[in-house]
Parts: C-alpha cells; sequence; structure tokens
C-alpha cells in the first residue's frame, strides 16, 4: 500500500522555539490532514488540507499542502509545554475512498 | 456529543482467548474505521464500513480477526482465538464524508 515518510522521527526542544516537520509521500493525495496524539488517547484532528498550494492556520499551527499534492508540512510557533506529543500526518487518497494513510508520527519533546 | 465511544479501555487476556473490542461511532457518520496502532508499524488500517457495509478489509491480518457493523450506531472487532502478537492499542474512527477522521480513545489489548 501507500507509504508516507514523516520526518523527523523524534524532536527535542527547548520551550519557546519554533518546531517543523514534515511529510512526503510517492503518490499523489487530495486531502492532508495532521493530527495529534496524547499519551493513552486517540489522535486528534488539527488541521485538514483539501487543495494542493493550501496554506492554513489554526492559532500556532501552520500547514501547508504541497503544490504537487505529495508533500505538506506542519510548523509549530512559539511551543510551549503542552504541544508534547506524536504528530502524524495523514493522506486521503484520491480514488474517493475514505481510508486514510498515515505517517510513522514525530515524537515532540519539550524542555521547559 | 460524546465522541467515539470504545469499550474496553483495557483488556488483557490469556492466548487462545476470544477478544471482542466495542465501538459507537459518532451520530450521524457513516464511515467507520478500525486501525490498529504498535510501535513498530505505527497505525494501520484493518477495516472500514460505509453506511454499514465492509469495504475494505485488506488490512486485516489473517482469518483470526473479524469485524461486524449490524446499525448505524454499533460496531465489534472480535480475535479468536487471540495470540501475543495481536497485543496493541486498537481505535475506531468514524467520519461523515469528505471530513477527517473522529477517533475514540482506543481499546490497549494485552495477550499474554
Amino acid at each position: 500500500g501507500q507509504q508516507l515518510n514523516q520526518s523527523p522521527q523524534s524532536m527535542f526542544i527547548q520551550e519557546g522555539e519554533d518546531v517543523s516537520m514534515n511529510c512526503t509521500s510517492s503518490s499523489i493525495f487530495n486531502t492532508w490532514l495532521w493530527y495529534k496524539q496524547d499519551p493513552g488517547e486517540g489522535p486528534v484532528l488539527l488541521i485538514a488540507l483539501y487543495k494542493a498550494g493550501e496554506l492554513t492556520s489554526n492559532g500556532r499551527l501552520t500547514a501547508q499542502f504541497g503544490i504537487t499534492r505529495k508533500d505538506s508540512f506542519l510548523n509549530i510557533s512559539a511551543s510551549i509545554p503542552s504541544d508534547v506529543g506524536i504528530y502524524f500526518c495523514a493522506g486521503q487518497e484520491p480514488k474517493g475512498a475514505q481510508k486514510l494513510v498515515f505517517g510513522q508520527g514525530t515524537r515532540l519533546t519539550i524542555n521547559p | 456529543d460524546a465522541g467515539v465511544i470504545q469499550s474496553p479501555r483495557h483488556e488483557v487476556t490469556e492466548m487462545g482467548q476470544e477478544v471482542t473490542l466495542r465501538c459507537k461511532p459518532i451520530s450521524g457518520h457513516n464511515s467507520l474505521f478500525w486501525y490498529r496502532q504498535t510501535m513498530m508499524r505505527g497505525l494501520e488500517l484493518l477495516i472500514y464500513f460505509n453506511n454499514n457495509v465492509p469495504i475494505d478489509d485488506s488490512g486485516m491480518p489473517e482469518d483470526r480477526f473479524s469485524a461486524k457493523m449490524p446499525n448505524a450506531s454499533f460496531s465489534t472487532l472480535k480475535i479468536q482465538p487471540s495470540e501475543p502478537r495481536d497485543s496493541a492499542v486498537y481505535f475506531c474512527a468514524s467520519t461523515p464524508i469528505g471530513y477527517g477522521y473522529t477517533f475514540g480513545s482506543g481499546t490497549r489489548l494485552t495477550v499474554v
């Protein structure tokens, strides 16, 4: 099946720093989504991108849908302790199927 | 809205026993997904339903796994017989067509 390459796998940063992570695919997607997972919980949707080139913000989070439809990035500005968690990208296939393909996740750790 | 409700939250069982995981999707969501999460393989789609009908079960590992959705408000994932390698967190998610998933809190399954 399709694979998403998400990087980096983990990040260790200081509180207040900006964070950037990305996903790439060998295939195109119609939709890119970014999720965050806290320990012991399911992933929660942060941002959804529906159009190539689209740049969307949600508070301190900004995500972009790549022009080629094969990549996306997520930026977090001025990180705070509650940003700790695992971030997943996900792509929705273009043939009308509802299923999402997930990246392997980026584990974010913040030193206060 | 109570969100996607999964039960039990934790399940510990002996190898060879039957395990049933339950999911109640969000009312009005017509697609339901079962995912399995492990450290090694990340989030893997097992099966998904549209309007209670199984659409793609290609991710179901083997015949020991089965899933049903008898009505729009309930789905089960059954493992019989269970094996230690089935230990994982199993997530249910639901969505209306065209939007990102809402995940439940998951069932952590341990097979000893």
